[in-house]
């Protein structure tokens, strides 16, 4: 059965310092992954989509990254700001024709000024 | 402005009521899942539905009942038979062609039970 666990659950920071969030999961025959970011009380906005065949994708100060081999993904964030703050969830897909996906518990990532 | 909107934004039941839950995309997608969240947990699939008039459990299904029959809309009624419906309900949708699959998720419901 397929897991996915995100560590640290909580990290704060100070503005401008550069940051990684980490994820794993247990099976590595995953179709896809998705970072995704929620703040509090709000539904889930996609930031970056990673192809099983892809290493790596990037949007602005976001950079994710993809090892399927060791069942690991990270999200860098470059100089972090306080509207970064917020909690971050990894996301796996198990096949290709629309399933749905198997979430972490997210890290919350608090930014101060 | 294409989108997923989910309402009401808070619900409250009463113990034994069953109440439903709305969500309509404009994305023209396919595929629309119903996840539920609890505090320092991650989301969990409740139902998920491929094509009109089909859908599939999920797991935690029990307690919850689905309709999909029009593209747009997929509700979901959490019934009187859900031991512990206090949660944060969201829906999302995605396509099932092409390669990125990707999720869009709508606000969320948060509903509970007094």
């Amino acid at each position: 059965k397929q897991e996915v666990t995100q560590i640290p659950a909580a990290l704060s920071v100070p503005e401008g310092e550069n940051l990684v969030l980490n994820c794993s999961f247990t099976d590595s025959a995953i179709y896809n992954l998705q970072w995704f970011r929620q703040d509090p009380g709000k539904g889930l906005t996609s930031l970056l989509l990673i192809q099983s065949s892809q290493r790596e994708q990037t949007s602005g100060r976001l950079n994710a990254s993809l090892d399927k081999s060791s069942g690991r993904s990270t999200l860098y964030i470059a100089a972090s700001q306080p509207g970064d703050s917020a909690t971050y969830l990894c996301a796996v897909r198990r096949s290709q024709a629309g399933t749905a996906l198997i979430f972490g518990k997210g890290t919350t990532l608090s930014v101060s000024s | 402005d294409g989108g997923i909107t989910q309402s009401p934004k808070y619900l409250f039941r009463k113990e034994g009521q069953n109440v439903t839950l709305s969500c309509e995309q404009n994305l023209n997608h396919d595929a629309m899942y119903w996840y539920r969240q609890d505090p320092g947990q991650g989301l969990r699939l409740i139902y998920y539905s491929q094509i009109v008039n089909d859908f599939q459990k999920g797991d935690i299904a029990e307690g919850y009942s689905v309709s999909r029959e029009k593209k747009e809309s997929f509700p979901l009624t959490v019934t009187s038979a859900q031991k512990n419906p206090t949660a944060f309900y969201l829906c999302a949708s995605s396509t099932t062609s092409g390669r990125l699959h990707e999720q869009f998720f709508g606000p969320g419901t948060r509903l509970t039970v007094l």
